[in-house]
């Protein structure tokens, strides 16, 4: 079971907005904002999407958004497009045990 | 442009030790600032953290496996290693390295992943 609890799957049309919830106990996130989201093609490599809540590194779309709110991180995929079809995997640095933690990951589909 | 590339044995057999190497390319592991990190994900399952070596040697590992875990930077071939001891079933899964450049969950870089087996 992990420290960080997603949904197993969301689902939208193209053009939709879809946001996968991540949600910890106060230990996961700490008081601090290291919260990531990583996109996962079966085969290749994982991508950072967003870095410290809400940063979008240099090259992605800024379809992709994060934000946080007490125990809960979020990540918005803004006009739903067919190649956002992945698994979405939030993370935490934790400062208690200085170890990173990963959610159970969300299968987004465009239907 | 940094690039990672996973390589080891694919089967290995439950209680032995399960060793993969991760070589840099396109940039050097004693660059500071980076920590050089592996991590994992069971088949069908989400990705667990591992661990991660710092460019100065110092090492950071998940609690849960630290007893069994290794992670060394090998200086002179820019590769870092990790050992993972009296492995079982559970330890099947796909191993990726991955960069992260500041220490908090920042593993903007990745290798493709290596399979590994544990069964005899």
């Amino acid at each position: 079971q992990s420290a960080l609890a997603q949904p197993a799957s969301v689902s939208g049309s193209p053009g939709q907005s879809i946001t996968i919830s991540c949600t910890g106990a106060s230990s996961a996130f700490g008081v601090h904002n290291y919260v990531s989201w990583y996109q996962l093609y079966p085969g290749k490599a994982p991508k950072l999407l967003i870095y410290e809540v809400s940063n979008r590194p240099s090259g992605v779309s800024h379809r992709f958004s994060g934000s946080k709110s007490g125990n809960t991180a979020s990540l918005t995929i803004s006009g739903l497009q067919a190649e956002d079809e992945a698994d979405y995997y939030c993370s935490s640095y934790t400062s208690r045990t200085m170890s990173v933690v990963f959610g159970g990951g969300t299968k987004v589909t465009v239907i | 442009q940094v690039q990672l590339q996973e390589s080891g044995p694919g089967l290995v057999k439950p209680s032995q030790t399960l060793s993969l190497t991760c070589t840099v390319s396109g940039g050097s592991i004693h660059s500071g600032g980076h920590y050089w990190s592996w991590i994992r994900q069971h088949p069908g399952k989400g990705l667990e953290w591992i661990g991660c070596i710092y460019f100065s040697g110092n090492t950071y590992y998940n609690p849960s496996l630290k007893s069994r875990i290794t992670i060394s930077g090998e200086t002179s071939q820019n590769q870092f290693s990790l050992q993972l001891s009296s492995v079982t079933a559970a330890d099947t899964a796909v191993y990726y390295c991955a960069r992260d450049s500041n220490g908090y969950n920042f593993l903007d870089v990745w290798g493709k992943g290596t399979t590994v087996t544990v069964s005899s």
